[in-house]
């Protein structure tokens, strides 16, 4: 049972646009939201997150939105740089013990 | 901040020996740790969430007798494979949450690759 899931395994933008990436979740109880990224043979790096009460977090060129009534939430990355190629999870929690759900995980490439 | 060391960051080993991860945070205090696993390709897997003081709370379908996992302080976890074997091969990883802060965010380890022969 998939209760994060990232339906795209992979993102190709040219170096400059905007990167958009999507994530789905079925859980309801979710009440926070964050992601990753993640390089091979690496640990995931913390980028943003976000709680349920709010829509909309952002922190320089990342941008996370959370849209409740959709169980749906999307990363953009403005612009976006070659150095932003790497895979990235989103991934979500519902309870003070903190378990994370990750999803599968969008691989993206950015081309100069 | 919150920076979150692991060692080792790879081992090879014969099958059926035990081999030892440590997880340390080393800016902040962290009660909980939690252990993932990552196959090639795939998500990570929570495999067990480590509490300081007491014990661990695994996964369905996780051997707790496999996978021993001991808090022993505020910094430290350790992850125990034991009797490993080709198919534990695999990425660990370890994440620690800050008790200072409020905010359910999970710093990560940068991993533990293990290859069992």
């Amino acid at each position: 049972d998939q209760q994060v899931k990232q339906n795209s395994p992979s993102l190709s933008v040219q170096e400059g646009r905007i990167s958009i990436l999507n994530c789905d979740y079925t859980n309801s109880m979710f009440d926070y939201f964050l992601w990753y990224k993640k390089y091979p043979a690496e640990g995931p790096t913390f980028l943003i997150s976000i709680s349920s009460i709010k829509d909309k977090n952002e922190d320089g060129r990342f941008t996370v939105f959370l849209n409740k009534s959709a169980k749906h939430l999307s990363l953009h990355i403005v612009p976006s740089q070659p150095g932003d190629s790497a895979v990235y999870f989103c991934a979500a929690t519902y309870n003070q013990g903190g378990k994370l759900i990750f999803g599968q995980g969008t691989e993206l490439s950015v081309k100069p | 901040g919150a920076v979150v060391s692991q060692h080792p960051s790879w081992v090879i080993c014969k099958s059926g020996t035990s081999v030892k991860i440590e997880c340390r945070s080393l800016d902040f205090q962290a009660t909980t740790m939690f252990w993932y696993r990552q196959f090639p390709k795939q998500s990570l897997m929570l495999m067990a969430t480590s509490n300081e003081g007491s014990k661990a709370t695994y996964e369905q379908g996780v051997e707790k007798d496999k996978f021993l996992i001991n808090h022993a302080s505020l910094t430290l976890s350790t992850l125990t494979v034991t009797s490993a074997h080709p198919e534990d091969s695999s990425f660990y990883i370890c994440s620690a949450r800050d008790v200072g802060q409020p905010a359910k965010t999970q710093y990560f380890g940068p991993g533990t690759r293990l290859l069992v022969l």
